[in-house]
């Protein structure tokens, strides 16, 4: 059973950098063949695709992002970390971390999230 | 970016009904998406992908159709535990291009 775990602080301040770490279970970041991606919501809203991280350590990002986005992986660890820097309020939403999985024929699709993680940036 | 239009934004329905659920690509996306289902406070749960297969584990009520720009989830007969928020994904030109939702469609209890 695949399991992922995020974590990090739950209050940034403006301008400030957000940390957040997924830890996998059940799954090898490495070997998986899987994509792992970092996703969030706002209150009320559709997810997001921040970007994504290939077990190679190939990543994408949202254009929107790009310039304040790294998501990385600790093979030694098992985890995907995500930093975000130069946060604002709008930044405020739940994090999930996913493993976007192989399904044959050329299909990925997310299938198992995290529970999510709330980040309110606020002085 | 691939916008995902969903419709209606709400669907009040009784258990038994039968649920029909839209999502509109801003262009053709082929059959590159899926479906989910959330709870208040739960993650998105994968339901359908690739338009149309079931993800392990979901009933065979709910099932999805539709290639191009037009896409339905249909859930043939409302059981008490359907009713939630659905979402509607693509990934069309992934990698290494983005991953987008549309805005979701709650599903009430009338």
């Amino acid at each position: 059973q695949v399991q992922l775990q995020e974590s990090g602080p739950g209050l940034v301040r403006p301008s400030q950098t957000l940390s957040l770490t997924c830890t996998v279970s059940g799954a090898s970041i490495s070997t998986d063949g899987s994509y792992w991606t970092w996703i969030r919501q706002h209150p009320g809203k559709g997810p997001e695709c921040l970007g994504y991280i290939y077990f190679t350590g190939r990543t994408y990002y949202k254009s929107s992002l790009k310039s304040r986005l790294t998501i990385s992986l600790d093979t030694s660890k098992n985890q995907v970390s995500l930093k975000l820097t130069s946060v604002s309020a709008a930044d405020t939403a739940v994090y999930y971390c996913a493993r976007i999985f192989y399904y044959g024929s050329g299909s990925y699709w997310p299938d198992y999230w995290g529970q999510g993680t709330l980040v309110t940036v606020s002085s | 970016e691939i916008v995902l239009t969903q419709s209606p934004a709400t669907l009040s329905l009784s258990p038994g009904e039968r649920a029909t659920l839209s999502c509109r690509a801003s262009q053709s996306i082929s059959t590159y998406l899926a479906w989910y289902q959330q709870k208040p406070g739960q993650p998105p749960r994968l339901l359908i992908y690739d338009a149309s297969s079931r993800a392990t584990g979901i009933p065979a009520r709910f099932s999805g159709s539709g290639s191009g720009t037009d896409f339905t989830l249909t859930i043939s007969s409302l059981e008490p535990e359907d009713f939630a928020l659905y979402y509607c994904q693509q990934r069309y030109d992934w990698p290494p291009g983005g991953i987008t939702f549309g805005q979701g469609t709650r599903l009430d209890i009338k």
